[in-house]
C-alpha cells in the first residue's frame, strides 16, 4: 500500500501568495484529516471529512484557509493569502471505515515556509 | 471534551536503558488511547493502541503501554532503548471509535550512546 501521499513535501512562498497543499488518502479509507504542526501549538486538527463531506472545520484558523475533497482519492488545503504565521508542517491523514477502527494513518507532511 | 497531557517535553536516556514516557488523559468514560512516533522529517507512525480488554498492550518496535484507569494514564514503556528510538512521541485520545484524535504536546526522546 502506498500510504497517504502529500505534495509538495516542501514549499517556500512569499507572503500574500496562494498556497495549495494536496493529499491522496489510502485507497478505501473513508475519513480524511488535515492537521497542522507547529512548535508553539503542537498538532492541531484543522478539518476532517467523512465520505468526502466536511464534518468538523472548527479548527480552521481563518477564512484564509479552505479545504475541499472533490472525491474519495483527493483533497486540497488552500491558504489565500498566505502569511508568515502560517509556516508549519501540514499533515494529511486518513482512516479506514471498518475493522481498522480509529487508527489514523499519516502522510509525511508538507513543510510550508512563508517569508 | 477530551484532553491529553504529556508532562515531559524532553527526555534523555542512555542506549540500553529502560524508558517510560508519561501520558495522562482527561475523559469521563473509557477512552480510546494511542501512541504515535514521529521521526525527524517524517509523519506520525502508530506504535500501539488501546480500545478495551487487556490493559497492557504490545506495539511495534518493542514498545508496550499500560492503561491505568485509576490514574488516567497510558504510559509508554520499552525495556531497552536503541539509538534509532530517538524521535518525538505523541499520546492521543479519542472519545469513541468514530471521533477524531486529540494529541498531547509530545515528548522528544534523545538517546545517549
Amino acid at each position: 500500500d502506498a500510504g497517504v501521499i502529500q505534495s509538495p513535501r516542501h514549499e517556500v512562498t512569499e507572503m500574500g501568495q496562494e498556497v495549495t497543499l494536496r493529499c491522496k488518502p489510502i485507497s478505501g479509507h473513508n475519513s480524511l484529516f488535515w492537521y497542522r504542526q507547529t512548535m508553539m501549538r503542537g498538532l492541531e486538527l484543522l478539518i476532517y471529512f467523512n465520505n468526502n463531506v466536511p464534518i468538523d472545520d472548527s479548527g480552521m484558523p481563518e477564512d484564509r484557509f479552505s479545504a475541499k475533497m472533490p472525491n474519495a482519492s483527493f483533497s486540497t488545503l488552500k491558504i489565500q493569502p498566505s502569511e508568515p504565521r502560517d509556516s508549519a508542517v501540514y499533515f494529511c491523514a486518513s482512516r479506514p471505515q471498518a475493522s481498522g477502527g480509529n487508527t489514523i494513518y499519516f502522510g509525511e507532511g508538507s513543510w510550508l515556509t512563508v517569508v | 471534551a477530551q484532553s491529553v497531557t504529556q508532562p515531559d517535553i524532553h527526555i534523555t536516556v542512555s542506549e540500553g536503558a529502560s524508558l517510560e514516557l508519561r501520558c495522562n488523559y482527561s475523559y469521563g468514560a473509557t477512552p480510546y488511547l494511542f501512541w504515535y512516533v514521529q521521526s525527524p522529517g517524517q509523519g506520525l507512525q502508530l506504535l500501539l493502541k488501546y480500545f478495551s480488554g487487556d490493559t497492557l498492550v504490545q506495539g511495534i518496535k518493542g514498545f508496550e503501554a499500560e492503561f491505568k484507569r485509576s490514574q488516567s494514564s497510558f504510559n509508554l514503556r520499552k525495556p531497552s532503548v536503541h539509538w534509532s528510538d530517538a524521535a518525538e512521541y505523541f499520546c492521543a485520545v479519542a472519545a469513541n471509535a468514530g471521533n477524531m484524535l486529540t494529541f498531547g504536546g509530545g515528548t522528544r526522546l534523545m538517546v545517549k550512546p
